[in-house]
């Protein structure tokens, strides 16, 4: 199974500053990754698809890039909305897809 | 709107049965793949088991294999998981998701994915004595 290592496991920064997370894969996995985002007590809640693509309705400031084994996600302007975990998500022609361990996002 | 609700969860015993269910509503459920992904408490989000559209295809996570069934009921626009020979390691929230297969680009190429757009509320399962 691949495996998917994602970092930090949690940051904490101020309202504005510029955050990125990022995931790496145990193998090569093209741009077949995506991101979430879950607040607590939440259902998680799709941002970026295959590496880079805008889920219809999220804000622009958050944004995917990558392909490989390593991706990033950015969010440009932390707002105080944005305090959750984020999940990367890798998926392959076959099963399972897995998932980042996750990093926990607060205001400093 | 699309809507997931999943029901069924609570407390059972270590070598219990559980049958968990998700209403689908919204969308033609019949055309989807769907999912079940789980969290314990406190950790992070493990994919469970997948049926294609017409129920002809099931995948699972190994550990789950030969104690879960997936199933689906299109005429009910329902999504259900069977869980069998419970262990305390299978405690946690399960959610449903709906999975999207593929989408068309801004040039009208069909391009192939697989995200989870659309999630249920999630209903918890405590396996414990």
């Amino acid at each position: 199974d691949i495996q998917m290592t994602q970092s930090p496991s949690s940051l904490s920064a101020s309202v504005g500053d510029r955050v990125t997370i990022t995931c790496q894969a145990s193998q090569d996995i093209s741009n077949y990754l995506n991101w979430y985002q879950q607040k607590p007590g939440k259902a998680p809640k799709l941002l970026i698809y295959d590496a880079s693509n805008l889920e219809t309705g999220v804000p622009s400031r958050f944004s995917g890039s990558g392909s490989g084994t390593d991706f990033t996600f950015t969010i440009s302007s932390l707002q105080p909305e944005d305090i959750a975990t984020y999940y990367c998500q890798q998926y392959d022609n076959l099963p399972p897809v897995t998932f980042g361990g996750g990093t926990k996002v607060e205001i400093k | 709107e699309v809507q997931l609700v999943e029901s069924g969860g609570g407390l059972v015993q270590p070598g219990g049965s559980l049958r968990l269910s998700c209403a689908a509503s919204g969308f033609t459920f019949s055309s989807y793949w769907m999912s079940w992904v789980r969290q314990a408490p406190g950790k992070g989000l493990e994919w469970v088991a997948n049926i294609k559209q017409d129920g002809s295809e099931k995948y699972y996570v190994d550990s789950v294999k030969g104690r879960f069934t997936i199933s689906r009921d299109n005429a009910k626009n329902s999504l259900y998981l069977q869980m069998n020979s419970l262990r305390a390691e299978d405690t946690a929230v399960y959610y449903c998701a709906r999975e999207c297969r593929g989408y068309y680009d801004s040039s009208g190429y069909y391009i192939t994915t697989r995200y989870f757009d659309y999630w249920g509320q999630g209903t918890l399962v405590t396996v414990s004595s």
